[in-house]
C-alpha cells in the first residue's frame, strides 16, 4: 500500500526567507502524481503545485517549487520569499496510476514570523 | 471560471436532526468526491462518483450517511439522524477523471462545510 510521510509537524520561517517542507512516499507504482495542497485558517484546501512522476523537470509555480527525487521517493516543497499569507497547513498527497484515491500526509504547519 | 461550490458554509444543528450538504462541481468535471476532515482522523474519503455513478462508498461511516448525484452539476451528502461525532469539515472535490480507472487528474476542492452537531 502507498504511504505518504511528512516528518515535520511544524516549521517556522522569517518573512522574506526561504523554507523547505519535506515529504517522502512509498509506492511500487511507476506512474503517479504528487501534489502539495495548502490549507489556511479558512480551511479551504488549495492546490499549490503538482508533479507528474514521468517528468524529470521539477514543477514550479511562482515562489513555489518542488525538489522531486524519484529514486529516493522524496518530494519537498520550497517556498521562496515567504509571505505572511503563506501561513497555513501544507499537505503532501499522492495518487497512483490505477487508483482514484488521494493518499495524504499528516500535514506540516507553517508559521511565518514577521 | 467558478470553482467547486458548497453550501451551506456553516451548519449548526442538534443531535437527531437531518443535515443536507450540497455541492456543485466544476463544469465539465466528471468525478466528484466527498471528504470529511477531523483533527483526530485527518482527511477521509467518504464517497467517489464517476459520471454521476457511485463507484466507491466504502468510506461512508454508517447507514446514517447517504450521498446522491442526480446530475453532473449537483450532489448532496445527507446525514440522518446526525450525532455530535459527525461534527467536522466536509469537503466536496471534483476532477476531470479518466473513466474506467487510472484517475490522476487534479482534484479541486470546494470551501468546505463546517458542521457542528450539538
Amino acid at each position: 500500500a502507498q504511504t505518504v510521510t511528512q516528518s515535520q509537524p511544524e516549521m517556522s520561517v522569517q518573512e522574506a526567507e526561504t523554507v523547505t517542507l519535506s515529504c517522502t512516499y512509498d509506492t511500487s507504482e511507476s506512474d503517479y502524481y504528487l501534489f502539495w495542497y495548502k490549507q489556511p485558517p479558512s480551511r479551504q484546501m488549495i492546490l499549490v503545485i503538482r508533479q507528474e512522476a514521468y517528468k524529470q523537470q521539477n514543477a514550479t509555480e511562482n515562489r513555489f517549487s518542488v525538489n522531486f527525487q524519484k529514486a529516493a521517493k522524496s518530494f519537498s516543497l520550497k517556498i521562496s520569499d515567504s509571505q505572511l499569507g503563506d501561513a497555513a497547513m501544507y499537505f503532501c498527497a499522492y495518487i497512483g496510476d490505477s487508483n482514484y484515491q488521494l493518499i495524504w500526509g499528516a500535514g506540516t504547519k507553517l508559521i511565518i514570523k514577521p | 471560471d467558478a470553482g467547486v461550490i458548497q453550501s451551506p458554509r456553516h451548519e449548526v444543528t442538534e443531535m437527531g436532526q437531518e443535515v443536507t450538504l450540497r455541492c456543485k462541481p466544476i463544469s465539465g468535471h466528471n468525478s466528484l468526491f466527498w471528504y470529511r476532515q477531523t483533527m483526530m482522523r485527518g482527511l477521509e474519503l467518504l464517497i467517489y462518483f464517476n459520471n454521476n455513478v457511485p463507484i466507491d462508498d466504502s468510506g461512508m461511516p454508517e447507514d446514517r450517511f447517504s450521498a446522491k448525484m442526480p446530475n453532473a452539476s449537483f450532489s448532496t451528502l445527507k446525514i440522518q439522524p446526525s450525532e455530535p461525532r459527525d461534527s467536522a469539515v466536509y469537503f466536496c472535490a471534483s476532477s476531470l477523471g479518466v473513466a474506467g480507472g487510472g484517475l490522476r487528474e487534479t482534484q479541486y476542492f470546494g470551501p468546505g462545510t463546517r458542521l457542528l452537531v450539538l
